[in-house]
């Protein structure tokens, strides 16, 4: 079974403060998604990573593929009330092309 | 252009009751996902389609649960005498490959009183 771990499960910081969340996997995944959730919708993705050590920047985050490709991490620069919400990786199968998520960190900013 | 429709939005059922739940992907889209969500959690893998066809169904729980895509559109997941347990956010998600992002619907809030 593949299995995605998030690290931290919550995590609650003052706006302008900097964060990273961890996605760890003993699997190797062919992509990895990165995506927002908020309360009563869908996720919405943020980015895609597909090559081992990649490195993608989206304004004030920043995304990075390990180079084994089992793992990930997302970086956010000055946090901000509006980045609240569920973090989630999903990491996309090399069998079935079955895309799994990660266990989730919730991110509370505070203005 | 319209995204991806779920309903019912809620469904409150008793425990052992029949229930139905569909998803309307976006147009030509031929991949379609059914994950199922408690709070706080990431979603959890269900099945996926490719078409008609169920490419990958290993996430179904149980033979309770069932889903269909006759025609390659619309999806019904089928959950026959559910358990308070099955209590839920099922979200369904279409691409319009196998490997292209996923658009989700705002889910189904399934609960077995």
């Amino acid at each position: 079974t593949q299995l995605l771990e998030q690290s931290p499960q919550f995590l609650s910081i003052q706006e302008g403060e900097n964060l990273t969340v961890y996605c760890n996997s003993s699997s190797v995944f062919s992509s990895l998604q990165w995506y927002r959730q908020e309360p009563g919708e869908g996720p919405v993705l943020l980015v895609t990573v597909v090559t081992g050590g990649e490195v993608k920047k989206l304004k004030r985050l920043t995304f990075q593929f390990g180079d084994a490709r089992k793992d990930s991490s997302l970086h956010i620069t000055a946090a901000q009330p509006g980045d609240t919400g569920l973090y989630l990786c999903a990491g996309r199968s090399y069998n079935t092309d079955k895309l799994i998520f990660g266990t989730g960190t919730r991110l509370q900013v505070f203005p | 252009g319209a995204g991806v429709s779920q309903t019912p939005s809620n469904k409150v059922t008793e425990k052992g009751k029949y229930v139905e739940l569909r998803c309307d992907p976006i147009s030509g889209h031929t991949a379609l996902y059914w994950y199922r969500q408690s709070l706080g959690q990431g979603p959890e893998f269900l099945i996926y389609f490719q078409g008609t066809g169920a490419a990958d169904d290993s996430g179904l729980p149980n033979d309770r649960f069932f889903a269909v895509r006759p025609e390659g559109s619309v999806s019904t997941l089928k959950i026959q005498r559910t358990e308070r347990g099955d209590s839920a956010v099922y979200l369904c998600a279409s691409s319009s490959t196998g490997l292209s992002p996923l658009h989700f619907g705002n889910g189904t809030r399934l609960t077995v009183t």
